[in-house]
């Protein structure tokens, strides 16, 4: 069965240090999302992506905050100067379709600022 | 803002009791629902949809009813396992290419 799959699965950062998750979503898949967990509470989209740009972002996605499809399998998001805040599980998600269907999801990676 | 939100933060029933999980929206404008489920450390898994033209869908063991009067939302678990334990949350999103909005989540525990 196709999956997203997404590295790495723990990140140790010092605050103020860039980070760069990694996502390989499903091969056929057009949509592309993060969303980020805060332990113990819900899931937050950050951002979506299709035909290489950003179609929509959240609050929680700022300046700090960059996606980059760089080439045909990879989805990347960078934060450049990370704070305690920015501790929480980060997941990759990518759609085939826009309007609905399932959004399959990876098992995130856990980044942890001190 | 408009919001995705849960009555009940946890619930615990007996194994092979049916369970039911509540959620309320307050976007009216949401016309796809889907539930997910969440075990410890993973990611959401998609456990069944439903668009806002109809008022219940089924799949394998599990049904979720749709009430657009009162914006409520709920999944219902048939004959509950050890396996379904876990945080479930609903999420709704609007036409067009918008993204997922997910609810608080309900965490569901199973007594052998």
């Amino acid at each position: 069965e196709p999956e997203v799959t997404q590295t790495p699965s723990h990140q140790v950062t010092q605050m103020g240090q860039e980070v760069i998750l990694r996502c390989v979503p499903i091969s056929n898949h057009l949509y592309f999302y993060w969303y980020r967990q805060i332990l113990g509470q819900k899931v937050e989209f950050l951002v979506s992506f299709y035909n290489n740009e950003i179609s929509e972002k959240s609050e929680i996605f700022d300046d700090q905050f960059s996606v980059e499809r760089p080439d045909g399998s990879n989805f990347t998001l960078k934060i450049r100067s990370t704070k305690l805040e920015d501790s929480a599980m980060y997941f990759c998600a990518s759609r085939r379709f826009g309007e609905t269907g399932e959004l399959f999801f990876g098992e995130g990676s856990r980044l942890t600022v001190l | 803002g408009e919001s995705v939100g849960l009555h009940l933060p946890t619930l615990s029933v007996q194994e092979g009791d049916n369970s039911i999980i509540n959620c309320a929206y307050s976007n009216s404008a949401s016309d796809y629902f889907i539930w997910y489920k969440q075990e410890s450390g993973k990611g959401p898994q998609f456990i069944i949809d439903i668009r806002s033209n109809m008022d219940k869908r089924q799949g394998q063991r599990v049904t979720v009813l749709l009430n657009k009067t009162v914006k409520h939302l709920s999944l219902q678990i048939a004959a509950t396992q050890p396996g379904d334990s876990a945080v479930y949350f609903c999420a709704e999103k609007s036409s067009g290419n918008t993204p997922l909005v997910f609810g608080k989540g309900t965490r569901l525990s199973v007594i052998a």
